[in-house]
């Protein structure tokens, strides 16, 4: 179990828009930045939102991250089949000092 | 090119100690924070030790906590996770992780991983 709630898995048909929500508390999202992460199968993770909703260059703006109190969110738009990986959300806990990932959203695109 | 290179994994003993190295090139490493993160088979991304630029701060997942030590060269351009009391549920692709962003948070570079197997 992580301190971030992730749902397991959404999935959308290709050209929709997916949301993939990360619930935390105070310690964590309430009060630090949110990064997302995209990893596809057998490769390594790939950072696609940092500081919550900046994005690396090179990272397309379909998507996008954002944050409201405890919870952020990571929006993907015109959803592609290479688009299918597992997302996980992240951020530091002042109260664990240290980082935490969420569980992890497999996308399923249709 | 930023390049970050694991090295170090291998099938050990319940019990035993191993040394994780992770050379890093195509960038100035000293200023960066840096981070190890592992990943069980099949299993989701798990958080395990941070080091500050200056090596002056550590952070560790308390599953970790007292087991392992990071430490890093900026001479260098190394970073390091030693490993002791090792435990099966230590098995896992370990991952080295440049720091991206406004507080400590693995960013825009991770290495390939190097498997570490604990296993009698």
């Amino acid at each position: 179990q992580s301190v971030l709630t992730q749902p397991p898995s959404v999935s959308a048909a290709p050209g929709q828009r997916v949301t993939i929500s990360c619930s935390g508390s105070s310690s964590n999202i309430g009060n630090n930045y949110v990064s997302w992460y995209q990893q596809l199968p057998t490769t390594s993770p790939k950072l696609l939102v940092y500081d919550s909703n900046m994005r690396p260059s090179g990272i397309p703006d379909r998507f996008s991250g954002s944050k409201s109190g405890t919870s952020a969110t990571l929006d993907i738009a015109g959803l592609q089949t290479g688009d299918e990986a597992d997302y996980y959300c992240g951020t530091w806990d002042t109260s664990l000092n240290g980082y935490v990932f969420g569980i992890g959203t497999k996308v399923t695109v249709l | 090119e930023v390049q970050l290179v694991e090295s170090g994994g291998a099938l050990v003993q319940p019990g035993g100690s191993l040394r994780l190295s992770c050379a890093a090139s195509g960038f100035t490493f000293s200023p960066y924070a840096m981070h190890w993160v592992r990943q069980a088979p099949g299993k989701g991304l798990e958080y395990v030790s941070t080091i500050w630029s200056t090596g002056e701060y550590t952070f560790y997942a308390s599953s970790v906590k007292g087991r392992f030590t990071i430490s890093r060269d900026n001479s260098k351009s190394m970073l390091y996770l030693q490993m002791g009391s090792l435990r099966v549920e230590d098995t896992a692709i370990y991952y080295c992780a440049r720091n991206t962003g406004s507080y400590l948070s693995p960013g825009d570079s991770w290495g390939q991983g190097t498997l570490v197997t604990v296993s009698s």
